[in-house]
């Protein structure tokens, strides 16, 4: 199972972009990259994913090289709501490889007025 | 509003007692699970179900069983409750067939063990 290492905290001011970076060396051929969000006694909620390139919605942009060894989610434009833990994970859920998705501690970003 | 719903959200329990964690969820997933997160810590899975009718151990199954009751409901028991299952369970289902989507998780139960 692909491992992930991400900062573990970072800060940030109202309206800046912020950009978390993950590295996963060992990501196999089928694994897909996803991000989660984590605000305080909630659940996390599921942000975006991605295979290769560039993935973009309407809450972030997710930036995967053509190597795969690392990630990028990007927020633009932070919030004081986009205080919040949030978590990369590789792993593939497809067929039976359910449940396979390892979270680690991911990084708490604290975003200032 | 579709998604996952847990009971009961707070719980205190003695060392020994037994209670069951309910699970629902209605968005016709095939895949459920259960976590559990510690303070400072990422979540650690407990058991899964990657359909009706299976169960799977996940990273720390040990003092738990789980039933996966049918397609939308899969519960969690704690047959003689320890200070360390103090924690915030939280489950999650997936569609469990592809990967476009994520997991869906609930709000969590917050339980403690005294």
């Amino acid at each position: 199972l692909a491992k992930t290492t991400q900062p573990i905290s970072m800060d940030s001011y109202e309206g800046q972009e912020v950009n978390i970076t993950c590295s996963h060396n060992n990501i196999a051929t089928n694994d897909y990259i996803t991000w989660y969000q984590q605000f305080p006694s909630q659940g996390p909620r599921f942000i975006i994913q991605g295979y290769k390139t560039k993935v973009t919605n309407e809450v972030a942009s997710l930036f995967i090289p053509a190597d795969r060894k690392s990630s990028t989610l990007s927020l633009p434009r932070v919030s004081l709501s986009d205080t919040a833990v949030y978590y990369c994970l590789v792993g593939d859920t497809y067929g039976g490889s359910q449940g396979n998705l390892i979270f680690g501690k991911g990084t708490k970003l604290s975003v200032k007025p | 509003n579709a998604g996952v719903t847990q009971t009961p959200k707070f719980q205190v329990l003695k060392t020994g007692q037994s209670m069951t964690l309910q699970c629902a969820q209605d968005m016709n997933h095939n895949s459920m699970y259960w976590y559990r997160q510690d303070p400072g810590m990422g979540l650690r899975l407990i058991y899964y179900s990657a359909s009706e009718g299976t169960t799977d151990k996940g990273e720390v199954p040990n003092g738990y069983n789980v039933s996966r009751l049918n397609k939308r409901e899969f519960s969690l028991r704690l047959e003689s409750a320890a200070p360390s299952q103090t924690s915030v369970y939280f489950c999650a289902s997936s569609d469990g067939s592809g990967r476009s989507y994520g997991y869906t998780f609930g709000s969590g139960t917050r339980l403690t063990v005294v």
